[in-house]
């Protein structure tokens, strides 16, 4: 079965520092791996997917991920952290060979300092 | 595109009661999915749907849950009898299906069971 794993469930970082989540996979079929983003009392908004193409992948405002199969990590990315980026991120996998099950991570919430 | 719509977005009942919440996925998606997000367990995909039809409801808690989608613009996911340990919120999400598998998510329902 799959599974995403993130490391750190509150991360913090000053506004313009880079932003570094991280999710590592359990696959043993090539997986899809999304992340999406949910600001509070929101639902979730997906940030980006991998599926199988380029391997870097870029997303909404600003962030990207990089999907690197020795390393069964697709840790998501943003340069510059703005003050809005503040919310909870998941990670999540789809197996490639079922219908279409998300399974998510277990958070990370981000905090921007001032 | 209006988005999923879920509704009520927030919900009060006392402990015993009938709950029922509502979806409408967006149009021309033909998958969707019920979610549960509470604290002590993250995201838990409870039932789905592909083309009207529920595919796996393993994730349902107990007999206690229902869910049912009569026609591809509704679903309804009922709680009879309602108990504190239901107090979550509800996610629904839907996807076009086949090649397109990301899911979007509409903006929950708050339900707290007193």
């Amino acid at each position: 079965a799959q599974s995403v794993t993130q490391l750190g469930s509150h991360v913090s970082v000053s506004e313009g520092a880079l932003v570094l989540l991280r999710c590592n996979y359990s696959s043993s079929v090539p997986p899809y791996l999304f992340w999406y983003v949910q600001y509070p009392n929101q639902g979730l908004q997906l940030l980006l997917k991998y599926t199988s193409a380029a391997t870097l992948v870029k997303g909404i405002n600003g962030f990207e991920a990089e999907f690197k199969k020795s390393e069964t990590s697709f840790h998501l990315t943003k340069p510059s952290a703005h003050m809005s980026d503040a919310a909870e991120y998941f990670c999540a996998v789809i197996h490639s060979g079922s219908a279409r099950q998300l399974t998510f991570g277990s958070g990370t919430q981000l905090t921007v300092l001032p | 595109d209006a988005g999923v719509i879920q509704s009520p977005r927030h919900e009060v009942t006392e402990m015993g009661q009938e709950v029922t919440l509502r979806c409408k996925p967006i149009s021309g998606h033909n998958s969707l999915f019920w979610y549960r997000q509470t604290m002590m367990r993250g995201l838990e995909l409870l039932i789905y749907f592909n083309n009207n039809v529920p595919i796996d409801d393993s994730g349902m808690p107990e007999d206690r849950f229902s869910a049912k989608m009569p026609n591809a613009s509704f679903s309804t996911l009922k709680i009879q009898p309602s108990e504190p340990r239901d107090s979550a919120v509800y996610f629904c999400a839907s996807s076009l299906g086949q090649g397109n598998i990301e899911q979007y998510f509409g903006p929950g329902t708050r339900l707290t069971v007193t």
